[in-house]
């Protein structure tokens, strides 16, 4: 039972566009969802986090969108930098600390 | 900036060994956790420690998995008898409240 899915393996956007990275979830128990960029053999970079009583929360030029009636949250990034390319994961956490990754989607931004 | 810092980056043990990964979480941190990802899978949810002892854990945090904070500064996660299949990189995070959570650099553990 897969409760986050990131749909698109992959996305490719030109410099200085909008990327927009999806993410979806099955569990409403869900209380807060956290956005991550990694490059292998690294360890995750905290991005951006929305709690699940919220609808959008904004950071430079991250946004957060969260839709609680469709269990949908996105990611939209303006303007895009090459240096944004990276693997990006969406996580689903509850309050005891549990959670659950999505599988991923790697941004390729073309200078 | 305060970070989480993991060691070893890397290592390599018997099958049947004991392996300790060792995590400094940063200083006013609360909230500890542990995270795996097997080469070319996701990143997967081990376990959460607040206040001294386990707040949550996942099904692949079975019998052979420990975790300890002996001395207030370090959290440790203790693999009793290392299987082929516990070949992975092991993230630390931590986060002080709220929703924000700093993962570590991974310490790489390769099973033979």
């Amino acid at each position: 039972d897969q409760q986050v899915k990131q749909n698109s393996p992959s996305l490719s956007v030109q410099e200085g566009r909008i990327s927009i990275l999806n993410c979806d979830y099955t569990n409403s128990m869900f209380d807060y969802f956290l956005w991550y960029k990694k490059y292998p053999a690294e360890g995750p970079t905290f991005l951006i986090s929305i709690s699940s009583i919220k609808d959008k929360n904004e950071d430079g030029r991250f946004t957060v969108f969260l839709n609680k009636s469709a269990k949908h949250l996105s990611l939209h990034i303006v303007p895009s930098q090459p240096g944004d390319s990276a693997v990006y994961f969406c996580a689903a956490f509850i309050r005891s600390g549990k959670s659950t990754f999505g599988d991923g989607t790697t941004l390729t931004v073309k200078p | 900036e305060p970070e989480v810092t993991q060691t070893p980056s890397h290592q390599v043990t018997q099958m049947g060994q004991e392996v300790i990964l060792r995590c400094v979480p940063i200083s006013n941190h609360l909230y500890f956790y542990w995270y795996r990802q097997i080469l070319g899978q996701k990143v997967e949810f081990l376990v959460s420690f607040y206040n001294n002892e386990i707040s949550e854990k996942s099904e692949i945090f079975d019998d052979q998995f420990s975790v300890e904070r002996p001395d207030g500064s370090n959290f440790t996660l203790k693999i009793r008898s290392t299987k082929l299949e516990d070949s992975a990189m092991y993230f630390c995070a931590s986060k002080r409240g709220g929703n924000t959570i700093y993962f570590g650099e991974g310490s790489w553990l390769t099973v033979v």
